[in-house]
């Protein structure tokens, strides 16, 4: 079965620090990945997705992810973060149509940014 | 679109009685997923449909758990009897299976349960 391990439950920062969260998937076929933030009290929205192609994508409010599929991962990137990317943070992943688009999440990792 | 529409946003019960929860889908998307969010467990998918179907419901929890999809625009969770346990947040995804916004999930706002 699919699972997505995510390496840190809570991350704190101070602003302009740089943000790299880990990801990683157990699955050998062809994956989807996506990254996902929620912000304090709202649902969950889609930062970035990777589905084919340069691995290395470019999502909304300056992150990215690059995938390794050597390793299995799919780390979040943010050269300088800023107090508004306090958030959880989840990676997911699915098999597409093969796999009916059933999507697993990781378990969630929360950043607190300082001002 | 008005995207994923869920209700209640919050319900409060007492152990023993009936939720229902609601999601009206985002239109032309034939795909529908349950998750619900514990500060223990995370977010758990518990069951998905696809065009009205059932695919896959191996995460929910118990019996006490049930969902449906009558047709295309509306689909209930409903838990009977419930328990303090089952207090969580409740989120209601839709996807439009390829087409579209290709493969991504559009959640809605969530409804938190809290069962005394």
């Amino acid at each position: 079965a699919q699972s997505v391990s995510q390496h840190n439950h809570h991350v704190i920062l101070s602003e302009a620090a740089s943000l790299e969260l880990g990801c990683n998937y157990s699955y050998g076929g062809t994956v989807n990945l996506f990254w996902y933030v929620q912000y304090p009290g709202q649902h969950l929205q889609l930062l970035l997705k990777y589905f084919s192609g340069d691995p290395l994508v470019k999502g909304i409010k300056g992150f990215e992810a690059e995938f390794i599929k050597s390793k299995f991962s799919f780390n979040l990137r943010k050269p300088s973060v800023q107090w508004s990317d306090t958030a959880e943070y989840f990676c997911a992943v699915n098999e597409g149509w093969t796999g009916g688009f059933k999507t697993i999440f990781g378990a969630g990792t929360r950043l607190f940014v300082k001002a | 679109d008005a995207g994923v529409i869920q209700s209640p946003r919050h319900e409060v019960t007492e152990m023993g009685q009936e939720v229902t929860l609601r999601c009206k889908p985002i239109s032309g998307h034939d795909y529908l997923f349950w998750y619900r969010q514990t500060m223990m467990r995370g977010l758990e998918l518990l069951i998905y449909f696809n065009n009205n179907v059932p695919i896959d419901d191996s995460g929910m929890p118990e019996d006490r758990f049930s969902a449906k999809m009558p047709n295309a625009s509306f689909s209930t969770l409903k838990i009977q009897p419930s328990e303090p346990r089952d207090s969580a947040v409740y989120f209601c995804a839709t996807h439009g299976g390829g087409r579209g916004s290709y493969n991504e999930q559009f959640f809605g706002p969530g409804t938190r349960l809290t069962v005394l």
